[in-house]
């Protein structure tokens, strides 16, 4: 149990355009998702917490309309970054919320902004 | 604030032997939780273990425990017989049950498990 998926895994795109990234609970609700950053060989790095049916809550530093976040329903976040540029480049990983304290990730997203 | 350390950047430990990761924390409260995380070359985050400050029992999940001094902020990983697909990067972190929604991650511990 406590599966949670990432979609897409990697992507490519151009310096300019927007990418979605979704995240889901396969198996349980979660009212609550994490959405972190990941710069090679360091730690995760929060951005927001994502609420179903409400706004997100941003991390300081991090830019709420460079990076929206959508959490549609209890099984679905998504993040979208809006004109992407090469320094968007990194490793994306959200959470889910399972209960009230554990937190289990996605298998994470690869976005490269050429 | 509440703070993760691990002091031990970088560990490796022959295959079949047992290793200790180390972890400190600071914090003023008295209710929390605490968690090892995996994270392998394929860079998925899996839950280890978990461990809830109120209970004194230290935590067990098969090959993986915890030694959770709450006196001294310890929260160390034990792994026995170590296996190669042990090989990954591992982070402590720590959850205040006023504030679920957010972990606290240490730096991480990179285990190399050699045959």
């Amino acid at each position: 149990g406590a599966v949670v998926s990432q979609h897409p895994s990697w992507v490519i795109c151009k310096s300019g355009t927007s990418v979605k990234i979704e995240c889901r609970s396969l198996d349980f609700q979660a009212t609550t998702m994490f959405w972190y950053r990941q710069f090679p060989k360091q730690s995760l790095m929060l951005m927001a917490t994502s609420n179903e049916g409400s706004k997100a809550t941003y991390e300081q530093g991090v830019e709420k309309d460079k990076f929206l976040i959508n959490h549609a329903s209890l099984t679905l976040s998504t993040l979208t970054v809006t004109s992407a540029h090469p320094e968007d480049s990194s490793f994306y990983i959200c959470s889910a919320l399972a209960g009230q304290e554990t937190q289990y990730f996605g298998p994470g997203t690869r976005l490269l902004v050429l | 604030a509440q703070t993760v350390t691990q002091s031990q950047p970088e560990m490796s430990v022959q295959e079949a032997e047992t290793v200790t990761l180390s972890c400190t924390y600071d914090t003023s409260e008295s209710n929390y939780y605490l968690f090892w995380y995996k994270q392998p070359p394929s860079r998925q985050m899996i839950l280890v273990i978990r461990q809830e400050a109120y209970k004194q029992q230290n935590a067990t999940e098969n090959r993986f425990s915890v030694n959770f001094q709450k006196a001294a902020k310890s929260f160390s990983l034990k792994i026995s017989d170590s296996q190669l697909g042990d090989t990954a990067m591992y982070f402590c972190a720590f959850m205040n049950t006023r504030n679920t929604d957010k972990l606290i991650f240490g730096t991480g511990t990179r285990l190399q498990v050699f045959p």
